[in-house]
């Protein structure tokens, strides 16, 4: 059965470093999705992707975050100088009519 | 602003128990349900999703019902066992809202021999 990849699994990075989480979506899937996760708490809505560009996002997706599909397959997000409080677990998702399927996620802890 | 709350927080039964998890959201122009289990660490698993016209959905052991109008959904169990247990969360997208999901805080499940 067809499924959502992310990779890496952990990342350990120093505040102020920029990192790129990156996600397969399932191939014929036409919207793409970033939630995050932080330690106990709700899973939050960051951004949505359709057609190339962003359809939606959300007041956490600041000018620190961007998301980028750079070929037919690849979907990733770039934060570009983490803070603390970016720690978190990173889902993607990505959704063809109706139902979102995620991948597993990207654990990133910022020091 | 949609808030979707579920209780109780926290549950543990003994295996073979019918159980049932409550979800409950703001704003009823919603465009679908959905129900994910969360595994310790891991990703979320679609269990099943309800559209905003239907009042049910069944898959296997798992009922899910849906009452828009008094923006609640419950979560049916049949039959638990050890391995039913995990985090489960509801999610709601709203009509007009993009294809967005708003998730609630879930209820952590432990079914005990």
């Amino acid at each position: 059965e067809p499924e959502v990849t992310q990779t890496p699994s952990h990342q350990v990075t120093q505040m102020g470093q920029e990192v790129i989480l990156r996600c397969v979506p399932i191939s014929n899937h036409l919207y793409f999705y970033w939630y995050r996760q932080i330690l106990g708490q709700k899973v939050e809505f960051l951004v949505s992707f359709y057609n190339n560009e962003i359809s939606e996002k959300s007041e956490i997706f600041d000018d620190q975050f961007s998301v980028e599909r750079p070929d037919g397959s690849n979907f990733t997000l770039k934060i570009r100088s983490t803070k603390l409080e970016d720690s978190a677990m990173y889902f993607c998702a990505s959704i063809q009519t109706e139902t979102q399927y995620f991948g597993p996620g990207t654990r990133l802890l910022v020091l | 602003k949609q808030e979707v709350t579920q209780i109780p927080a926290a549950l543990s039964v003994p295996e073979g128990e019918n159980l049932v998890l409550n979800c409950s959201f703001t704003d009823s122009a919603i465009y679908n349900l959905q129900w994910f289990r969360q595994d310790p660490g891991k990703g979320l698993t679609s269990l099943l999703l309800i559209q905003s016209s239907q009042r049910e959905q069944t898959s296997g052991r798992l009922n899910a019902s849906l009452d828009k109008s008094s923006g609640r959904s419950t979560l049916y169990i049949a039959a638990s066992q050890p391995g039913d247990s995990a985090t489960y969360l509801c999610a709601v997208q709203v009509t007009g809202g993009g294809n967005k999901l708003t998730f609630g805080t879930g209820t952590q499940l432990k079914v005990e021999l």
